[in-house]
């Protein structure tokens, strides 16, 4: 069973510090996104990474995907009360359609 | 709105009882997917439908069972569920294509949530 390991389980915060998230697998995949999920509402797409070594910014996040196809980092610059939420990286298997989730970081930012 | 819509959003149901939950989106899209979150495991795949066809059952019970009649609609129908199936339950659809990687976006319906007494 292929799995997706995210690291820390939980990240609590103050406004304006660095954080940096951890997504880890066994398996290649063709393509890794990390979602954004807020109560009450569905996972939403932040990124996706699809070539080994890529990174990619949006405005404080930043996204790497490992070189090997295996592993990826999500970093945040000054973290925001708004950026609270669970993040969650799902790998993707070529043509399969099949996206596996990630154990889920859960990040509380204090004001 | 993320143009999938999920009923009921809540929905409380004793261990004999069968419902269903539906799924409609309004994006063009031609895969949708069952997914179960609940507290303690990460997000699970249950069902993927590729152009209305079933491309993967993550092994899950035959107490769980998708249809999908067209493109836009899935339903998962409930029956004799168990308290553990108490859970989040998450519509998603995205774009497949015609092959190699998939990077369409996942777009996720905001869930139903299922107690089962």
């Amino acid at each position: 069973t292929q799995l997706l390991e995210q690291s820390p389980q939980f990240l609590s915060i103050q406004e304006g510090e660095n954080l940096t998230v951890y997504c880890n697998s066994s398996s290649v995949f063709s393509s890794l996104q990390w979602y954004r999920q807020e109560p009450g509402e569905g996972p939403v797409l932040l990124v996706t990474v699809v070539t080994g070594g890529e990174v990619k910014k949006l405005k404080r996040l930043t996204f790497q995907f490992g070189d090997a196809r295996k592993d990826s980092s999500l970093h945040i610059t000054a973290a925001q009360p708004g950026d609270t939420g669970l993040y969650l990286c799902a790998g993707e298997y070529g043509g399969t359609y099949k996206y596996i989730f990630g154990t889920g970081t859960r990040l509380k930012v204090l004001a | 709105e993320t143009g999938v819509t999920q009923t009921p959003r809540h929905l409380v149901m004793g261990m004999t009882n069968k419902k269903s939950l539906k799924c409609e989106q309004h994006l063009g899209h031609n895969a949708m997917y069952w997914y179960k979150q609940s507290a303690k495991k990460p997000l699970e795949l249950m069902f993927v439908y590729n152009f209305k066809e079933q491309t993967e059952n993550n092994s899950v019970p035959s107490r769980f069972s998708p249809e999908c009649p067209n493109s836009s609609h899935l339903f998962l129908h409930l029956h004799t569920l168990q308290p553990e199936d108490s859970a989040l339950y998450l519509c998603a659809s995205s774009q497949a294509g015609s092959g190699g990687p998939n990077t369409g976006e996942l777009f996720f319906g905001e869930g139903s949530r299922l107690t089962v007494l």
